[in-house]
C-alpha cells in the first residue's frame, strides 16, 4: 500500500520555465512533508519542507504548496536550470519523531 | 565534516552468502535509518533506530537484521542473500527536528546478488 505517490515518473522542462512536481498521499495522519533531490550515484539531499499548519513554503527558486483537503502537495521550481536535472522524492511523516515514507520519485530533465 | 559514511560502496554476493553493510555518522544524531532504493519503488524503509539501544522494523524488514552498535554506528546484515535483495542501500541519520534539517543520507551501497 503506497502511502505517498508520485504518479509522474519523469518530467521534461525547458530551461527558464517552471517545473511542477506533484505528490499525493493517503494517510491523513501525516503532518510533515519534505522534498529531496537525488543525483546519480549520490545519496538524496534535503531540499525543502512544509508542516501541515501551512499551505506554502518558499526557499529561493523552490516553493512547496500543500493542499490538505486534497492530500496533495507540489514542488515548484522557478526558473528551472539544467543543474536541477535530478530525481525528486516527496516524503511524509507523522510528527517529527516519526519515520519518513517516500514516494517513487520523479526524474526531472531541464533542457538548455 | 564527513556526515554519513557507508561501506562498502559496491558489493557482489552469491545467493546464500551473508554480509554486513556498515554505516557511521559524525553529527551526533540520535536517529538512524536504513532504506533501499529500487526502480519504480522509491526509497523504502527497512529498519530504523530512534535512539541508541533501540531498533524497529520499517516497511520491508524481511531478510535483514540491524545492530545499533553505539550512537554513531548502525549496521545492516543480510544473513542469506537472495537475488530480490539486489538494490541500492542508503543509510541516513537525523536530529529530532526533522522538519528543519531533514535526514542526512550517505552515498549508498550498490549490492548485486547473483
Amino acid at each position: 500500500d503506497q502511502q505517498v505517490k508520485q504518479n509522474s515518473p519523469s518530467l521534461s522542462v525547458q530551461e527558464g520555465r517552471i517545473s511542477i512536481l506533484n505528490c499525493d498521499y493517503t494517510n491523513s495522519m501525516f503532518d510533515y512533508f519534505l522534498w529531496y533531490k537525488k543525483y546519480p550515484a549520490e545519496g538524496p539531499t534535503f531540499l525543502i519542507s512544509i508542516s501541515s499548519i501551512k499551505d506554502k513554503n518558499e526557499d529561493g527558486r523552490f516553493t512547496v504548496f500543500l493542499n490538505k483537503s486534497a492530500k496533495h502537495l507540489s514542488l515548484h521550481i522557478v526558473p528551472s536550470q539544467p543543474g536541477d536535472s535530478a530525481v525528486y522524492f516527496c516524503a511524509a511523516m507523522h510528527n517529527q519523531g516519526g519515520k519518513l515514507i517516500f514516494g517513487q520519485g520523479t526524474e526531472l530533465s531541464v533542457k538548455p | 565534516n564527513a556526515g554519513v559514511t557507508q561501506t562498502p560502496k559496491f558489493q557482489v554476493l552469491k545467493t546464500g552468502q551473508s554480509m554486513t553493510l556498515q554505516c557511521a555518522q559524525d553529527m551526533n544524531h540520535n536517529s538512524m535509518y536504513w532504506y533501499r532504493q529500487d526502480p519504480g519503488m522509491g526509497l523504502r524503509l527497512i529498519y530504523y533506530s530512534a535512539s541508541e539501544g533501540t531498533t524497529d522494523k520499517g516497511e520491508v524488514p524481511n531478510g535483514y537484521n540491524v545492530s545499533r552498535l553505539n550512537k554513531r554506528e548502525f549496521s545492516l546484515r543480510l544473513e542469506s542473500a537472495a537475488p530480490s535483495q539486489t538494490s541500492v542501500y542508503f543509510c541516513a541519520s537525523s536530529k529530532n527536528r526533522v522538519l528543519n534539517y531533514g535526514y542526512t543520507f550517505g552515498s549508498g551501497t550498490r549490492l548485486t546478488v547473483v
